[in-house]
């Protein structure tokens, strides 16, 4: 089945305590976004990844990072988590990039952070 | 800045009336748009899509129209069923950015 796969899908942790939320996808796509849904702010992109070892910063990049080394795989890491980071995060991958070629992308079904 | 809207946070309709959904956006530029519904605990997920140089486009049971004149899309969800009730995104993109941005969302309730 074709999915994107994030993990944990909800975590409860302290303000400075490193985390990483892993995203992985079997559909070969080039494309990998994260997304945070705020209530009354939607989805905002944080940072996006056209391929392999390219990424790139979305809206809201700020107290994130990520890594591309491997196609399947676009994990989100919070090097020193604050409660203003406290959200629902959303993975999303598409063949190509979106303005490339057009193509909608695929979401996992969410991790739930809370950071105390 | 730029910014993708939608008119209501709330929509209600009675089961097994059409639904019509509607988002302004602001960036002329946007050349392709799509609809997303999310339901409760799960992520978004892809409803339909229409790019600029058409003005409408259907699936089954769901029509999108671009007014490209006013900025101005909708979904129509013909014969509403209780699975529809979710909250709707529309989402664009312009041609070369990478960036999809979101409206804050619709939130469709199916009367019985």
């Amino acid at each position: 089945e074709a999915q994107v796969t994030q993990n944990p899908r909800y975590l409860i942790t302290v303000t400075g305590k490193k985390l990483t939320v892993t995203c992985s996808q079997n559909m070969n796509h080039e494309y990998m976004s994260w997304y945070r849904q705020d209530p009354g702010l939607g989805l905002r992109q944080i940072y996006y990844s056209m391929n392999v070892e390219v990424t790139d910063k979305g809206d809201v990049p700020e107290g994130y990072k990520v890594s591309r080394k491997e196609k399947r795989n676009f994990p989100l890491i919070l090097e020193s988590p604050s409660p203003n980071q406290t959200s629902l995060y959303f993975c999303a991958s598409s063949r190509y990039g979106q303005g490339e070629r057009n193509q909608p992308q695929h979401f996992g079904d969410g991790t739930r952070l809370s950071i105390l | 800045g730029e910014s993708v809207g939608l008119h209501l946070p709330t929509l209600s309709v009675q089961e097994g009336d059409n639904s019509i959904i509607n988002c302004a956006y602001s960036n002329s530029a946007s050349d392709y748009f799509i609809w997303y519904k999310q339901e409760s605990g799960k992520g978004p997920q892809f409803i339909i899509d229409i790019r600029s140089n058409m003005d409408k486009r259907q699936g089954q049971r769901v029509t999108v129209l671009l007014n490209k004149t006013v900025k101005h899309l909708s979904l129509q969800i013909a014969a509403t069923q209780p699975g529809d009730s979710a909250v709707y995104f529309c989402a664009e993109i312009s041609f070369g950015n990478e960036k999809l941005t979101f409206g804050t969302g619709t939130r469709l309730t199916i009367i019985p």
